[in-house]
């Protein structure tokens, strides 16, 4: 079973477009996390939710929107994309909102044109 | 805001070989450190942690990390390492309710 998991996997759009990626986990976690992965692997965070609330928004242009419908779901929702936004985004959560260990789904490689 | 510095980006070494990845962080907090680690195709996954208490923390898969207080870091090692070790390896400081990470080392282990 996967626990955390992101789709798609691959994403390749042009400039201007709007997109979304999703992020599921099934390990009964109240605490989600987004990351962006820069081509030089540096991996920052944007996002935090804990029990559907949002805990940490980094400096991260408006243009990116989080959403959590629920407990076990944190999507993504980018406007207007733009070539720096090509990365990987990471999805992860854990047990609660404190240093645990978190559990990192498999990445979401965006590619803007 | 916390920080964490990784040097050697880079390291290429041979089956049977030590290995040592050094970490140094910045925060005024308690600490609590990590190391991740990212095989070729797959998710991060935790390695080890250290909270607390021993500052010789062992992980999985043979490796081991020493926090040194005095020295704000906490150095991973493998004392032989596999070809199944080749990955990207992250260190990471826990602060201000957030993981802040290290731009990560790339391990390429040769047979």
């Amino acid at each position: 079973d996967t626990a955390v998991s992101q789709t798609p996997k691959y994403l390749v759009t042009q400039m201007g477009n709007d997109k979304s990626i999703k992020c599921e986990q099934n390990l009964g976690h109240d605490t989600m996390y987004w990351y962006k992965q820069d081509s030089k692997k540096f991996l920052k965070i944007m996002f935090s939710y804990n029990n559907k609330e949002l805990i940490i928004n980094e400096t991260v242009p408006n243009r990116f929107s989080p959403k959590s419908p629920d407990k076990a779901h944190l999507n993504l929702h980018i406007n207007s994309l733009e070539l720096g936004d090509s990365a990987v985004y990471f999805c992860a959560s854990s047990f609660r909102a404190g240093p645990d260990e978190q559990y990192f789904g498999p990445g979401t490689r965006l590619t803007v044109t | 805001a916390q920080s964490v510095s990784q040097h050697n980006h880079h390291v290429i070494l041979s089956e049977a070989a030590s290995l040592e990845l050094g970490c140094n962080y910045s925060y005024g907090g308690t600490v609590n450190l990590f190391w991740y680690v990212q095989y070729p195709g797959q998710h991060l996954q935790l390695l080890l942690k250290y909270f607390s208490g021993d500052p010789l923390v062992k992980g999985i898969k043979g490796f081991e990390a020493e926090f040194i207080k005095s020295k704000f870091s906490f150095n991973l090692r493998k004392p032989s390492v596999q070809w199944s070790d080749t990955a990207e390896y992250f260190c990471a400081v826990y602060g201000n309710n957030r993981l802040a990470f290290g731009k990560g080392n790339q391990v390429v282990v040769i047979p």
